[in-house]
């Protein structure tokens, strides 16, 4: 248990549906992030956000679209998906980030969906 | 173009040799380099990391070495456990912030 949690662990959807990931950290982190894995290839950086403050955008697609409305809490909206979003989509946290905080910092990851699109 | 490539995709091992896991980098920016353990159905875990003003960090049996000139980081496990079967990653990052930048990873099979 690494103080992150995602639900749902699983996610079947077609590619007409809308859904959403839901990633909670229990840290007290002030960074969160976003992370593709897709077969046979590294992780993908998608988002990053400092104190719910969005700092990275991978230049993702717009069919994901994140939110992050404190802290604790993150959320990947997905909609019109294409069968090669299929992947395990990693959330994870960290602490500083921004000037004044610790330089280098460890992320602690969740457990990760896997999507599959149809 | 990959930054940070783990070229060997698998690793067998005997119970109670070492392992080396090695990753490869090509951007000379990157100043700090961590190593992540990743079990099936669960996310990567933090394992062990580097600044790049060291060239060895020990953490019990878990070793890394940073070759600068070389841009080559390795991950000594001795003497390496069955539980230790794992895919590892290696990471690095750039500067102060906390963007990281992951390899392909390397699985590790430590046989009994």
């Amino acid at each position: 248990e690494t103080g992150v949690t995602q639900t749902p662990r699983h996610l079947v959807m077609g590619m007409t549906n809308k859904k959403s990931l839901k990633c909670e950290q229990h840290l007290g982190h002030n960074a969160m992030y976003w992370y593709k894995q897709s077969a046979k290839k590294p992780l993908e950086l998608m988002f990053v956000y400092n104190f719910k403050e969005q700092t990275e955008n991978n230049s993702v697609p717009s069919r994901f679209s994140p939110e992050c409305p404190n802290s604790s809490h993150l959320f990947l909206h997905l909609h019109t998906l294409q069968p090669e979003d299929s992947a395990l989509y990693l959330c994870a946290s960290s602490q500083g980030g921004l000037a004044g905080g610790p330089v280098h910092n460890e992320q602690f990851f969740g457990p990760g969906t896997r999507l599959t699109v149809l | 173009d990959q930054q940070v490539k783990q070229n060997s995709p698998s690793l067998s091992v005997q119970e109670g040799r070492i392992s080396i896991l090695n990753c490869d980098y090509t951007n000379s920016m990157f100043d700090y380099f961590l190593w992540y353990k990743k079990y099936p159905a669960e996310g990567p875990t933090f394992l062990i990391s580097i600044s790049s003003i060291k060239d060895k960090n020990e953490d019990g049996r878990f070793t890394v070495f940073l070759n600068k000139s070389a841009k080559h980081l390795s991950l000594h496990i001795v003497p390496s456990q069955p539980g230790d079967s794992a895919v590892y990653f290696c990471a690095a990052s750039a500067g102060a912030g906390n963007m990281l930048t992951f390899g392909g990873g390397t699985r590790l099979m430590v046989k009994p």
